[in-house]
């Protein structure tokens, strides 16, 4: 089973700060990587696949980055609709999720 | 606009299977992986399987003896079925939508206890 790392686990930014997460893999997934997000109460919503792919809906200022095993999200500005969850899957295997980081208000 | 809604009980006896169901609407079941995730505050968020419109499936290693899906695409609907229920199986179950194995429609989730 490929194991999926996040880190940190809770991140402290103030709206219109810029957000980095990440995300290392304990083995190659290529480019098969998602991040989602997630509010109380709610499902995950998917945000990025294919490791940079915004999907439909996404803002722009969400962006998915890769080196090796690493995997990066970035909120470049972030909204007070952004305090939430954040997983990374992947599924170059069978599929596995991250514990997830929780991007709190500071 | 595709939606998922999953129905089933809350409640679940120890040793007992669980039965859940998936209603899809919006779109058409004939295409795309369909497929149950859940989470538990324990354990994260878990990948139990998914079942094409065929009916063909592929089950997560680690569940595969209790799993059983299946698809009705008359009902545009699709099923699990989780046996032998521990504590441990208490979680919320999703259904969602795989394109590629990354999921772009999810229901509401359900949260079922196993409890005596």
């Amino acid at each position: 089973e490929i194991v999926m790392t996040q880190s940190p686990a809770t991140l402290s930014v103030s709206p219109g700060e810029r957000a980095t997460l990440s995300c290392r893999a304990s083995q190659s997934v290529s480019s098969n990587l998602a991040w989602y997000q997630q509010k109380p109460g709610q499902a995950p919503r998917l945000l990025i696949y294919g490791a940079s792919i915004r999907a439909p809906g996404t803002p722009g200022r969400f962006s998915g980055s890769e080196s090796g095993t690493d995997f990066t999200l970035t909120i470049s500005s972030l909204q007070s609709e952004d305090f939430a969850v954040y997983y990374c899957q992947q599924y170059t295997n069978w599929p596995t999720f991250g514990g997830g980081t929780k991007v709190e208000t500071k | 606009q595709v939606q998922l809604q999953e129905s089933g009980p809350g409640l679940v006896k120890p040793s007992e299977t669980l039965s859940l169901t998936c209603t899809v609407s919006g779109g058409s079941i004939s295409s795309y992986h369909w497929t149950w995730i859940r989470q538990s505050p324990g354990k994260g968020l878990e990948w139990i399987g998914y079942i094409y419109h065929s009916g063909s499936t592929n089950y997560n290693p680690s569940l595969k003896s209790r799993v059983t899906m299946s698809v009705d695409t008359s009902k545009n609907q699709f099923s699990l079925k989780l046996s032998s229920l521990t504590a441990a199986d208490t979680a919320v179950y999703f259904c969602a939508r795989a394109v590629y194995y990354h999921l772009d429609y999810w229901g509401q989730g359900t949260l079922v206890t196993v409890s005596s």
